[in-house]
Formats: structure tokens, C-alpha cells, sequence
């Protein structure tokens, strides 16, 4: 069974300052793999995703993610961070069969500091 | 074009009573998800349904059932609500990558 960690609970950045979350997975073959984002009473909206192919993806609102197969890992980055990127962060790992069920982090929160 | 919708956005029970949580979608995907969120515990799934007239347990299934009423609509009932099932409950469909859409969810207090 597939198994995805999020380290860190809670991340504080200043606004213009570079982003990284770490998202590591545990899955025997070679997973697809997501990025969402929460906002405060909303519902998870994808960022980017990764299935195959380049190994650096980008997504939506400037985000970008890389897959590295030896360490296991799916980090997201953002190079400048705004104000409104301030939100909950899910990492998930999914299969190409059982129904598409997807495994997800326990998220990471974003604060933002002006 | 909707996507995924849910009712009611906010309930709230006392211990026993029964309710069902309503999700409809207008994206036509075969696969269907409750997932309830509790704070530090990411998504855990209750219920899925890969198709039409199929339903399957999650990881917590225990206290629900679903109905997979037709291609659009999965429904999640909790017959004898309790305390611990206080949540925040989303309903998702399963896109053609796997990736899922989510609906805005239902804020259920059982008190």
C-alpha cells in the first residue's frame, strides 16, 4: 500500500521569499503523484501533478514540483511567495488501478508574513 | 458547469439522529469519494465507488453508508450520528490521471 509524509506541520516564510515543501511517498512502483491546495473554508483545488515523462512539472499560481525517484521524494517550490498563498498544502500518491484511490498527506500549512 | 456540489454546506445533529450528505457531479467521471477531514489528519477516505452500482469501504468506514444512486449522485448516511463524527466532509470524483476534484464540503456538528 501506498503511504505519502508531509515533515513539516507548519512553515513560515516572509512574502518574496523562495518556497519548499517536502512531500516524501512510499509506493513500490513508479506513482502519480499530486499537489493540492486548501483554503480556509474551502475544498482542495489540484496545483500540479506528475505521472510520467519530466520529472519537473509545473502547475498553477507559479508553483512548480520535482519528482526524484531515488529519494522517494515530490517537493513543491515556489520561487517568490505572495500574500494569498497562504493556505494548506496536501501531498498525494495515487495508482494506475484500485479505482484511483488516492493516499494523502496530513498537509503542511503556509503562513505567510508581510 | 458546477463540477462538484454538496448539501447541506453546514449541519448540525444531536446524538442519534440520522442524516445523508448529498453530492452530485456534471463532469462525468466514473469514480466517486467521502473523504472526512479532521484537523492534523489530512483526508481520510470513508467510502469510494469505481463506478455505477459499486461501492467500497475506505479506510473509516464505520458508522456510514453510501448509495451510488446513479452515474451523478453518491450519497453518504450516518444512521446514528455521535460525537466523534464532528467533521468537515468532502465528496470528490476521479479524473482520467487519477487527480480528484473536489467539492466545497459539509460541516457537520454532532453534539
Amino acid at each position: 500500500a501506498q503511504s505519502v509524509t508531509q515533515p513539516d506541520i507548519h512553515i513560515t516564510v516572509s512574502e518574496g521569499a523562495s518556497l519548499e515543501l517536502r512531500c516524501n511517498y512510499s509506493y513500490g512502483a513508479t506513482p502519480y503523484l499530486f499537489w493540492y491546495v486548501q483554503s480556509p473554508g474551502q475544498g482542495l483545488q489540484l496545483l500540479l501533478k506528475y505521472f510520467s515523462g519530466d520529472t519537473l512539472v509545473q502547475g498553477i499560481k507559479g508553483f512548480e514540483a520535482e519528482f526524484k525517484r531515488s529519494q522517494s521524494s515530490f517537493n513543491l517550490r515556489k520561487p517568490s511567495v505572495h500574500w494569498s498563498d497562504a493556505a494548506e498544502y496536501f501531498c498525494a500518491v495515487a495508482t494506475n488501478t484500485n479505482a484511483g484511490k488516492s493516499t494523502f498527506g496530513d498537509g503542511t500549512t503556509l503562513t505567510v508574513k508581510p | 458547469n458546477a463540477g462538484v456540489t454538496q448539501t447541506p454546506k453546514f449541519q448540525v445533529l444531536k446524538t442519534g439522529q440520522s442524516m445523508t450528505l448529498q453530492c452530485a457531479q456534471d463532469m462525468n467521471h466514473n469514480s466517486m469519494y467521502w473523504y472526512r477531514q479532521d484537523p492534523g489528519m489530512g483526508l481520510r477516505l470513508i467510502y469510494y465507488s469505481a463506478s455505477e452500482g459499486t461501492t467500497d469501504k475506505g479506510e473509516v468506514p464505520n458508522g456510514y453508508n453510501v448509495s451510488r444512486l446513479n452515474k451523478r449522485e453518491f450519497s453518504l448516511r450516518l444512521e446514528s450520528a455521535a460525537p466523534s463524527q464532528t467533521s468537515v466532509y468532502f465528496c470528490a470524483i476521479g479524473g482520467s490521471t487519477d487527480e480528484q476534484f473536489f467539492g466545497p464540503g459539509t460541516r457537520l456538528t454532532v453534539l
